[in-house]
């Protein structure tokens, strides 16, 4: 099955400078790759997605770019904020069975004032 | 338009007591999944439900643990003779129609299981 790496596990940058996560995934089939901001006992919420068809898709200070072909996708927050701080899971849906969706471990992310 | 909404949001339970988490998903969506989140941990993904029907169940543990989605009703998720090992977030998420579209699934605010 589907199995989606994520690093760093934690990440601690300057107010104002930008953030990068990574993220790998195993099966060549995915073809949806969400990502969620989950703050201190609170749910997670859709950030950005990413389908497969495309290779980069930007939102203001979120962007997120895909390599089908090395199978790995990244996070990018730019000009980072305090309110940015928060766990960022990356996530894959494996296109055999279009149900689930696959989470990464999470990354822990801290802006330094 | 009401979020997902699940209840309770806190859950004591004592080791053999029987748990029962509920899930109203977003108005109009009927495809519900739960999934659960351990302590400094990702979610995982447990069940995937339309009304009266379990679509994929591969994530849910054999034993102990059964889902529903009546056809009136919220999504249920029960387990029996909890033990501690069952102590996480349970979170449940609805999309309009199923993953195979690409739609968003939202999710709810979880149920916070601790089992004494």
């Amino acid at each position: 099955g589907e199995n989606v790496e994520q690093h760093p596990s934690t990440l601690s940058v300057q107010e104002g400078d930008s953030a990068v996560i990574k993220c790998t995934y195993s099966d060549s089939a995915s073809n949806y790759f969400p990502w969620y901001k989950q703050e201190l006992g609170k749910r997670p919420q859709l950030i950005i997605d990413i389908r497969s068809n495309v290779g980069e898709k930007k939102d203001q200070r979120i962007a997120v770019t895909l390599n089908k072909t090395a199978k790995h996708f990244s996070l990018h927050i730019t000009e980072t904020q305090p309110e940015d701080s928060a766990v960022y899971f990356c996530a894959a849906s494996p296109y055999s069975s279009a149900s689930k969706i696959i989470f990464g471990s999470g990354t822990r992310l801290s802006i330094r004032p | 338009n009401a979020g997902v909404m699940q209840n309770p949001r806190h859950l004591v339970r004592r080791r053999g007591q029987e748990a029962r988490l509920r899930c109203s998903p977003m108005k109009g969506h009927s495809h519900v999944y739960w999934y659960r989140q351990l302590p400094e941990e990702g979610l995982k993904f447990m069940v995937y439900l339309q009304k009266e029907n379990i679509i994929d169940e591969s994530g849910m543990p054999k034993e102990r643990f059964s889902a529903e989605f009546p056809k009136e009703g919220p999504s249920i998720l029960r387990i029996q003779q909890v033990v501690r090992g069952d102590s996480a977030a349970y979170f449940c998420a609805s999309s309009l129609v199923g993953l195979a579209e690409n739609n968003e699934q939202f999710f709810g605010p979880g149920t916070r299981l601790t089992v004494l």
